[in-house]
């Protein structure tokens, strides 16, 4: 089965600055996605970006990119130029290729200090 | 609104008592999924639908938990005779299948269910 591991439960940016939320999981498929979604307090989880193994370009998406060490079965957020509406839950997730369901990390809680 | 909504936002109740919660997908989405979240913990998959066909069920899904979606659009999850542990936050997700890559699953805001 496949798991996903988040070994940083709370992390904290200075407004501006730049944070990394690291990711790894561990999967025998050659085929799979994965995802870094955001929870914000109460409210509904978003997706932020996600990345196809099959490529290796690392996804970008405008203030937010991955670093994709496919080998290391790694898959690392990186926040740039942090914002107060940053602040949340964010959860690194798995999907094989040939399945829905996702499988999700327990979650890095996102603090920014204005 | 046109996102994933869910019903009731919360539910309190005793336990060995049924409830049954309801989600309403984004209107053109044929692919609808439970997930439970428990606190401190990301979400664990529970089933997901195509169109009103269950195709995949968790092991966590146990005998007092059922799924439906009749017709292909809302979907309600039941849960007899409650039990502490099935105080969580219940997800539901929506999306299309669409034929390149995975399409997004769109989340709504969760019942939260308090066994008492």
């Amino acid at each position: 089965a496949q798991t996903v591991t988040q070994s940083q439960p709370e992390m904290s940016v200075q407004e501006a600055e730049t944070v990394t939320l690291s990711c790894t999981y561990d999967t025998s498929e050659s085929d799979y996605y994965l995802f870094w979604y955001k929870q914000p307090p109460s409210r509904q989880m978003i997706l932020v970006i996600r990345q196809e193994a099959y490529k290796q370009q690392n996804a970008t998406e405008n203030r937010f990119s991955v670093n994709f060490q496919k080998a290391a079965k790694s898959f690392s957020l990186k926040i740039s130029d942090s914002q107060l509406g940053d602040a949340a839950m964010y959860f690194c997730a798995y999907r094989s290729g040939g399945n829905e369901k996702l499988t999700f990390g327990t979650g890095t809680r996102l603090t920014i200090i204005p | 609104d046109t996102g994933v909504s869910q019903d009731p936002r919360h539910k309190i109740t005793k336990r060995g008592q049924n409830v049954t919660f309801r989600c309403d997908p984004i209107s053109e989405h044929n692919r609808l999924y439970w997930y439970r979240q428990t606190l401190g913990q990301g979400p664990e998959f529970l089933t997901y639908f195509q169109n009103e066909a269950q195709l995949e069920k968790s092991r966590l899904l146990s005998d007092r938990f059922s799924a439906e979606r009749p017709k292909g659009s809302f979907s309600t999850l039941e849960i007899q005779r409650t039990e502490q542990g099935d105080s969580a936050m219940y997800l539901c997700a929506s999306s299309t299948s669409g034929t390149v890559g995975p399409q997004p699953q769109h989340f709504g805001d969760g019942t939260r269910l308090s066994i008492l």
